[in-house]
This record gives structure tokens, C-alpha cells and sequence, in this order.
């Protein structure tokens, strides 16, 4: 079974300008969870979908957005882009149980390492 | 709001050492912890915990969680340089789908 597969792996963007990054989950799992890593604030949960709905969102300004597709891929986008945004993007996959519930385990992808210049 | 802390921050232990890692945690409605190694690519799934007192266990890591003091703790064996990496510690709440809350990772070093 394929892993989570995230594109680009590498982005360089100038500031003020927006970035969309794309996820594809592990088939048949639905939830998707996406995390901004820097060595200053570690692994932070940005927001999560499931079944195209934002189900939960970290604390993270507006510029930052989502979506879900029908076929479970998702993508982030991050508009108006500043220094500070300059990190590794990882998006995670989970199954999801009845009643929506997801499972315990969140398996990542590789990232898409982004700076912002 | 969700917390965890982990410590220590970094470790810098020889081949053959053992080592045990600390991460404490506050959390509405708890559901489970979680530990993953991070190399220089995405974390990877170790152990989840859900009870207090069994410890889970995989060839030379073991993990046991204590649900009354809030805290977890991951063992290494005869730790091997392949084992340097990042170790990071999540909980989950039933509160938050799909949302984990992470520590900051303790940094393991294994020198030969």
C-alpha cells in the first residue's frame, strides 16, 4: 500500500506571495491532518478534514486555509506568505472508524519543506 | 489548552547504553498517547498508549503510560546508533479529531 505522498517535497516563495501544497492520503483513509514543524515552536496541528469538512483547526492566522477533495486529498494554502512561515509542512493520514471517530494511528508523509525569502 | 512537555530536550549516550525518555501531559478528555521517531524525514509511529500499566513493547523500546500522574515514559536498550533520532510524544483528546498535540521532542544522540 502507497504511503501518504505530499508535492512539491521543496518550495521557495518570496514573501507576500501564497503557496498551495497537496496531500494524498494512504487509500481508504479518510482524515487528513496537517502540521507546520520549525525548530523554534515543534510539531503544530493546523487544521484537519475529514469527508471535505474542517473538522478542527489549530491556532493559526486566517492566511492559512484547506480543503478537502471527494477522493480524500487535500490541500493547504497559505496566502500573503511572511519569514516566519518558513518550515516543513507535514500532512498526516489517519482511517476512520464508526461514527466518524479517527484512529489512534497518523501516519506522515515526507513533508514539503517551504521557505519563504 | 492541550499540553505536553517532554525531557530531557536532548541526550548524548554511548552504544549499548539505556536510555528513558519523559514526556508529561495535560488534556481534556483524554484518549491516547502517542510516541514517534523522527529522522531527517517525517515522524514514524512507535506505540500508542491508552491504558495505565501495560506496557507495550517492541524489540529493545518499551513504553508504559500512567494515566493517574499524567505522564509517560520511553525505554531504549542497548541503544544502537541507528536509534539517534528525534522522539516525539503526542495525546490525543476525544474532543479533537484528528488533532494531536506534541511535545517538543527529546534529541537522542548514540555514539559509537
Amino acid at each position: 500500500k502507497a504511503g501518504v505522498t505530499q508535492t512539491p517535497r521543496y518550495l521557495i516563495k518570496t514573501r507576500g506571495q501564497q503557496v498551495t501544497l497537496s496531500c494524498s492520503p494512504i487509500s481508504g483513509h479518510r482524515s487528513v491532518s496537517w502540521y507546520q514543524q520549525t525548530p523554534g515552536q515543534g510539531l503544530q496541528f493546523l487544521f484537519e478534514y475529514f469527508s471535505e469538512t474542517q473538522r478542527n483547526k489549530g491556532n493559526f492566522p486566517g492566511r492559512f486555509s484547506g480543503r478537502q477533495f471527494s477522493n480524500s486529498r487535500s490541500e493547504m494554502n497559505v496566502s500573503t506568505l511572511e519569514l516566519g512561515d518558513s518550515a516543513l509542512y507535514l500532512c498526516a493520514s489517519s482511517l476512520v472508524l464508526g461514527l466518524g471517530v479517527s484512529s489512534y494511528e497518523q501516519y506522515f508523509g515526507p513533508g514539503t519543506r517551504l521557505t519563504v525569502t | 489548552e492541550d499540553k505536553v512537555v517532554q525531557s530531557p530536550l536532548s541526550l548524548v549516550v554511548h552504544e549499548g547504553d539505556t536510555v528513558t525518555l519523559n514526556c508529561s501531559y495535560e488534556v481534556t478528555n483524554f484518549r491516547s498517547l502517542l510516541w514517534y521517531k523522527q529522522e531527517k524525514k517525517a515522524p514514524t509511529f512507535l506505540f500508542m498508549l491508552t491504558s495505565s500499566g501495560i506496557e507495550k513493547k517492541s524489540g529493545r523500546l518499551s513504553s508504559i503510560l500512567d494515566k493517574k500522574e499524567l505522564f509517560s515514559i520511553l525505554n531504549i536498550t542497548a541503544t544502537q546508533t541507528g536509534d539517534s533520532a528525534v522522539y516525539l510524544c503526542a495525546v490525543d483528546s476525544l474532543a479533537n479529531a484528528g488533532k494531536s498535540t506534541f511535545g517538543d521532542g527529546t534529541t537522542l544522540t548514540v555514539k559509537p
